[in-house]
């Protein structure tokens, strides 16, 4: 197990529906990552929260949107949900300053309908 | 636009056998090659990673062969065995991007027959 810990780890979504996924990173890790995996590929960057602030975003509309929390957990938002948003959701977390690692959650599978 | 192109899509290995999975980038500003192994219900998890000033690194079955003049890099697993069976994913950083910012392959799916 990594430590990272996603929440839900599935859901159900209407389209034009918002949905808030969770993500609580490894101990003392101050960046969290996120990723879409569409089914049968490889994950694609979403954005990345350091230390409470977005620090570099992926080719995501405005819709996708994130926060990172004092504690180093982070939130993702999507609003106005779209069928092509269902798909498998990662974080990872990382602690740059001494390690090459970043470790993932188990994920979110998030399906619109 | 895929950064990093990965082959093949699915491979299939009988066991004690060499499993190989190839890749390929374009953007000669990535600076950090890990591989990444996912079973189904989980994250991907990381294997093995390459930088690339060094043409190969082992870390028990699993090595990494890196052509930096050619842009490509592939992964060997020796012996491998059904516990194996997985999907596989490479990947690649941007030079000065944060840790978590990775581009990946569409991943290999190996089954690995006992």
């Amino acid at each position: 197990e990594t430590g990272v810990t996603q929440s839900p780890t599935h859901l159900i979504k209407t389209r034009g529906q918002q949905v808030t996924l969770r993500c609580s990173s490894q101990s003392g890790h101050n960046t969290v990552s996120w990723y879409q995996q569409a089914l049968g590929q490889g994950p694609q960057f979403i954005f990345q929260y350091y230390r409470e602030e977005e620090n570099g975003r992926g080719n995501f509309p405005p819709r996708f949107s994130g926060l990172q929390f004092p504690n180093y957990s982070s939130e993702l938002n999507v609003n106005a949900l779209e069928l092509d948003d269902s798909a498998l959701y990662l974080c990872a977390s990382s602690l740059p300053e001494t390690s090459t690692e970043a470790f993932f959650g188990q994920g979110t599978r998030l399906t619109v309908v | 636009q895929q950064q990093v192109k990965q082959s093949p899509q699915s491979l299939i290995v009988q066991k004690g056998g060499i499993s190989i999975i190839n890749c390929a980038y374009e953007n000669t500003a990535f600076d950090y090659f890990p591989w990444y192994q996912q079973f189904p219900g989980k994250g991907p998890a990381l294997l093995i990673a390459i930088r690339p000033d060094v043409s190969e690194k082992k870390e028990g079955r699993f090595t990494i062969s890196f052509n930096k003049s050619a842009k490509q890099f592939s992964l060997h697993i020796m012996d491998s065995q059904p516990g194996d069976s997985a999907t596989y994913f490479c990947a690649a950083r941007p030079r000065g991007s944060t840790l978590g910012r990775l581009y990946f392959g569409r991943g290999t799916q190996l089954t690995v027959w006992p």
